[in-house]
This record gives structure tokens, C-alpha cells and sequence, in this order.
């Protein structure tokens, strides 16, 4: 079976700090992950995926995720908050392919103060 | 990049009534859509497979005769609220596949649809 949890509902940061979504997921099949951004009243876009290749990957806007299969984990990073970062952000697994299911954790509010 | 339009972006109707909502993929053929309802602060739940051509694949407890879709073309695919009521008002999201890039995997989401049922 297929879950996703990402560990915080809500992240707080200054801007100019790093920023660190956590996301962990668990899967009967070597997973694809995907990390989406939701700005307020908005739909979603993708910042970027896993799919077997390369562990870490790089998105769009700085970003950045690891997948680490000993840790079951697939977190968002990215060196510096910027302001225009302030949104909910998803992570997502994909059942066995990346045409499979989608599977989607609850979000996780990003904040960044000035 | 691909482009999912979704219209209205804010529907405001009032009870019994009943809304459609459209989701077209502007520049790209999507065989498959996908229909989602966001609650406040809450995740994605998925509604409905919308296959073109084809009945749609309802999830568990989703009502088809009360949310009916369609898609009847390569771009376009309706979610109708028949009868809505306010506990029917919602955040609805659809997204696409893009049928020339599927092992991409990547789903591309419309803006969404703000239902407020009075």
C-alpha cells in the first residue's frame, strides 16, 4: 500500500534562511515522488520529480529534493526563502509508475517572514 | 508549458440547483483528467478517473449520479454538482495527463473552482 506523510503541517522561516519540508512515504513498489506548490486560491505546479534516476533533484525556483530509500524519504530543500516561497507544498508518490495512482500528503504551510 | 483551464474560477449558486464546471487542456491532448476536492486546509481528495470516451471511475464514497462527468472530447471534461447543496461547497481541482509526454508522469492542474452553495 501506498502512503505519504509529510511531517509538518506548518514551517516557519525568515527570509533568506534555508527552508526544509520534510516528506516520508511508503510504497509496495519502487516509487515516482513529486513535490507540488499551491499558491492561495490556485491549482497546483509541479516543482519537481523523482523517477529512478538520479537521487537528487533539482526543480524549479531553487529547489531541491532527496530521495533516500534506506530513510524512506523524499525531502524539499531549498538554501535560501524568498518571499514569493510562502505557499502549501505537497509531496506525492505515484503507485509503482508514473502513470500510477497518485497518492497525496496533507501539506504543509510555508511561511516566510520578512 | 502545458495549460489546464478550468471555468468558472467562483461559482456562487444557491440550493438544488445544479453547476457545471469545465476543465480544458489548452495545448495538449489528455486522454485521462482527473477530478479532486480540497477541503479548507486539507489535502487532495481524489473524485473521479474521467477516461475520454468512456464512463468515468468514481472513487469509493463519491456519488456519480451526484457529481456526473464527461468527457467527451480530447480536451475538455465536465464535473456537474447536480442538486448541490452547501455541504457541496468546495474547492474542486481537475488536472491532465498529457497524452504525448505520459512517461513523464507529471499532472498538469487546473486554477480550480470555488463552489460556495448558499
Amino acid at each position: 500500500a501506498q502512503s505519504v506523510t509529510q511531517l509538518d503541517s506548518h514551517v516557519s522561516v525568515s527570509e533568506g534562511t534555508p527552508v526544509l519540508l520534510r516528506c516520508n512515504y511508503s510504497s509496495s513498489y519502487s516509487p515516482s515522488l513529486f513535490w507540488y506548490v499551491q499558491h492561495p486560491n490556485k491549482g497546483l505546479q509541479l516543482l519537481l520529480k523523482y523517477t529512478s534516476a538520479a537521487t537528487l533533484v533539482k526543480g524549479i525556483n531553487g529547489f531541491e529534493a532527496e530521495f533516500k530509500k534506506s530513510e524512506t524519504s523524499f525531502h524539499l530543500t531549498k538554501p535560501s526563502a524568498h518571499m514569493s516561497d510562502a505557499a502549501e507544498y505537497f509531496c506525492v508518490v505515484s503507485e509503482g509508475s508514473t502513470l500510477g495512482r497518485l497518492y497525496f500528503g496533507r501539506g504543509t504551510q510555508l511561511t516566510v517572514w520578512p | 508549458g502545458a495549460v489546464v483551464s478550468q471555468h468558472p474560477s467562483r461559482v456562487i449558486c444557491k440550493s438544488g440547483t445544479s453547476v457545471k464546471i469545465e476543465c480544458r487542456s489548452l495545448d495538449f491532448q489528455a486522454t485521462t483528467m482527473f477530478w479532486y476536492r480540497q477541503f479548507p486546509k486539507q489535502s487532495l481528495m481524489l473524485m473521479a478517473t474521467s477516461n475520454e470516451g468512456s464512463k468515468a471511475t468514481y472513487e469509493q464514497g463519491v456519488e456519480k449520479d451526484k457529481f456526473l462527468i464527461n468527457h467527451a472530447s480530447l480536451t475538455l471534461s465536465t464535473l456537474t454538482v447536480t442538486s448541490a447543496h452547501p455541504e457541496d461547497s468546495s474547492f474542486y481541482i481537475c488536472s491532465a495527463r498529457d497524452t504525448r509526454r505520459l512517461h513523464t508522469g507529471e499532472l498538469f492542474f487546473g486554477e480550480g473552482s470555488r463552489l460556495t452553495v448558499l
